[in-house]
């Protein structure tokens, strides 16, 4: 079956360091990867995904590779702010996933300190 | 952009009792609704499958009769916990898909004592 394992927190940074959440994922065929942010108080929203291997996501200065080689989609931002403090998800709906089924992983809380 | 109202955001209550949850999207209709769990450091997992006007369809391991689901209209989706035991505590989150994406509440934290 399908799995997401990700990089346990909680994480805590200062404002402008480098962040990187590990991503990787075991699933049958050719999945969709997705990574979802929850704010506090808010639902989950989608920050970035990408659909075939070597696609690159983006989104408000945050990136994931989609590595089939290493089944891994790790969420990268190179400064992070005060703002991005959030729990961040990363998810897989399988190839030809009509039925929007997400997998997702446990989360990863991220704290950033001014 | 899309929204879900899900409510209420937390919600205590005594053992064998009965909890409703409520899912809302507010500016579009959505035939298909989406209830998730998720316990303390363990991943989200799909409850079930909220269709409106049919039967809601349960993933493996999910009891239907204790998680009863009711999609009775386009932009409501409920989720009862009957019977709630404290093993039943847990974040439930509901979506709603709108075309090609998802749409998420904000999740309610269910606490029985």
């Amino acid at each position: 079956g399908n799995s997401v394992t990700q990089m346990e927190g909680p994480v805590t940074l200062s404002e402008e360091a480098f962040l990187t959440i590990n991503c990787t994922y075991t699933a049958t065929g050719y999945p969709s990867l997705f990574w979802y942010v929850q704010y506090p108080g808010e639902g989950l929203q989608l920050l970035l995904k990408a659909t075939k291997a070597d696609d690159k996501g983006s989104n408000k200065g945050f990136e994931a590779t989609y590595r089939k080689e290493t089944t891994s989609f790790h969420l990268e931002k190179g400064s992070v702010q005060v703002s991005d403090s959030a729990v961040y998800f990363c998810a897989l709906i399988n190839s030809g996933g009509s039925n929007y089924k997400l997998t997702f992983g446990k989360g990863t809380l991220l704290t950033v300190n001014p | 952009g899309a929204v879900v109202s899900q409510h209420p955001s937390r919600v205590i209550c005594k053992s064998g009792t009965s909890v409703k949850i409520e899912c809302r999207s507010l500016d579009f209709q959505a035939t298909t609704m989406f209830w998730y769990r998720q316990f303390p450091k363990k991943s989200l997992m799909l409850m079930a499958t909220s269709n409106e006007g049919s039967k809601a369809t349960y993933e493996q391991g999910v009891e239907k009769d204790k998680f009863l689901i009711n999609h009775a209209s386009l932009t409501l989706s409920t989720l009862t916990v009957t019977s709630a035991h404290p093993e039943d505590s847990s974040f439930y989150i509901c979506s709603a898909r709108r075309s090609e994406k998802l749409f998420f509440g904000s999740g309610t934290q269910l606490s029985v004592l």
